[in-house]
Formats: structure tokens, C-alpha cells, sequence
């Protein structure tokens, strides 16, 4: 999606912490999010964040929201291969009577040991 | 709990032919949802159901792609003639949504779909 940015791929150590950016474009989105997808499945719901917090934390997640840069990150301490998948950020915009996910073009994270 | 259901998990059939993918939402959720994966253009809505009544249908490409929702537990995409470049991932997902609020979308594992 043109209006949701991700770099498309990051490599780290297995126990490094990995660090997966996102910008978006609609500044009155309510809520972003974070996908995981693994070979073969389907999206699984890592975690989201409401647009008047900065920082939401989730175990080994960490979710960082700046607002006036339009910028998400999603942060993955201790890093496992159990990890490596493909991470989506997607933004919420008002699509004239509903929320509409728009998504980025993905991550691929490789964890290496 | 069951999450979203989808069938087949793998379609090949040959061009003309015409293809039907099925999907059961989450049980309580009323608003369906059906995307399309590819290389090129990553993860596109093509129709959004709320309360079985489709409410956005403007990502379907073209009239060769229909989507009924007969009751609150079953959703189906038909593609018709299908053609090789509709092969992609085909996603359900659903949620809960109330005035106000913005309920995660939850997927189903997709039917990879190949027209040869």
C-alpha cells in the first residue's frame, strides 16, 4: 500500500533485538497495528496501539508511536527464530462509514542464529 | 475457540473455470471481510460485509468477481470465468464492530488460488 511505508527486510542475531519501522499518512488514525505472517498462514494479530498513547508494551513487545512524524515501530527483544515471518503495520482510515485497514508492503525479518 | 474458516486451502483449476472460496467468520463477529494477496500489489480489501450487507465493494476488479453473504456464518467469493491473473492468496477476515469502536480484523490461513 502506497499510503503505509515498511522497509522490506531486516536481518538480526537470534537474541538481538529487532526493530521494525513504519510510517503512515492518515493523522486521524484511531488505531494501527501489527501483523505477523508466517509461510503458508494467514495474518495473526501481534499487537495494536489507540493513537493517543506513545508506547504500548506486550511481553517481548514494544510498540512506539510518534504521531507528529507518522511514525510506528515495532521492537522484538530477545529475538527467536520462531520470530522470522513477514511483519505488517497497517493504519485505520475512514473509509465513509467504516474503518479500513490499509497495509504496508511488509517486513521479512530472517533471524539468524 | 474456532477462529476464521476458510476452504479450500489450495485451489488449481484451469482458465474459464469457475471458482468458489468459502469462509466462516468468527462466531458474534458482523463484519466480514475478503482481501487479495500478491507479490505485486501486497494485501488489497476487495469487499467489506457488516451485518451480512455489503457496504464496500469497490477494491473487486471487475465483474467476473462476486461476493454473497447469505447468513452471519458463511461468506463466499466466486470468480467467474476465473483467469491466470487472479492467482494470489485470497484472505477472510472478521470482526466485531460497534458504533465507535474499531474491533481487530482476525484472518483465516487464505486459499492460495493458482489459474493455469
Amino acid at each position: 500500500g502506497e499510503d503505509v511505508e515498511q522497509s522490506l527486510f531486516l536481518s538480526v542475531r537470534e537474541g538481538d533485538s529487532s526493530v521494525i519501522n513504519c510510517t503512515y499518512t492518515d493523522s486521524s488514525s484511531t488505531y494501527l497495528y501489527w501483523y505477523k505472517q508466517e509461510p503458508g498462514a494467514g495474518l495473526q494479530l501481534l499487537t495494536y496501539i489507540f493513537s493517543n498513547m506513545d508506547m504500548k508494551q506486550d511481553q517481548r513487545l514494544t510498540v512506539l508511536l510518534n504521531k507528529k512524524d507518522k511514525h510506528l515501530s515495532l521492537r522484538i527483544a530477545d529475538t527467536q527464530t520462531g520470530d522470522s515471518a513477514i511483519y505488517f503495520c497497517a493504519e485505520t482510515k475512514w473509509a465513509g462509514g467504516y474503518n479500513k485497514l490499509i497495509f504496508g508492503a511488509g517486513t521479512r525479518l530472517a533471524v539468524h542464529p | 475457540d474456532a477462529g476464521v474458516i476458510q476452504s479450500p486451502r489450495h485451489e488449481v483449476t484451469e482458465m474459464g473455470q469457475e471458482v468458489t472460496l468459502r469462509c466462516k467468520p468468527i462466531s458474534g463477529h458482523n463484519s466480514l471481510f475478503w482481501y487479495r494477496q500478491t507479490m505485486m500489489r501486497g494485501l488489497e480489501l476487495l469487499i467489506y460485509f457488516n451485518n451480512n450487507v455489503p457496504i464496500d465493494d469497490s477494491g473487486m476488479p471487475e465483474d467476473r468477481f462476486s461476493a454473497k453473504m447469505p447468513n452471519a456464518s458463511f461468506s463466499t467469493l466466486k470468480i467467474q470465468p476465473s483467469e491466470p491473473r487472479d492467482s494470489a492468496v485470497y484472505f477472510c477476515a472478521s470482526s466485531f464492530s460497534r458504533p465507535g469502536g474499531n474491533e481487530p480484523q482476525h484472518f483465516g490461513d487464505g486459499t492460495r488460488l493458482s489459474i493455469l
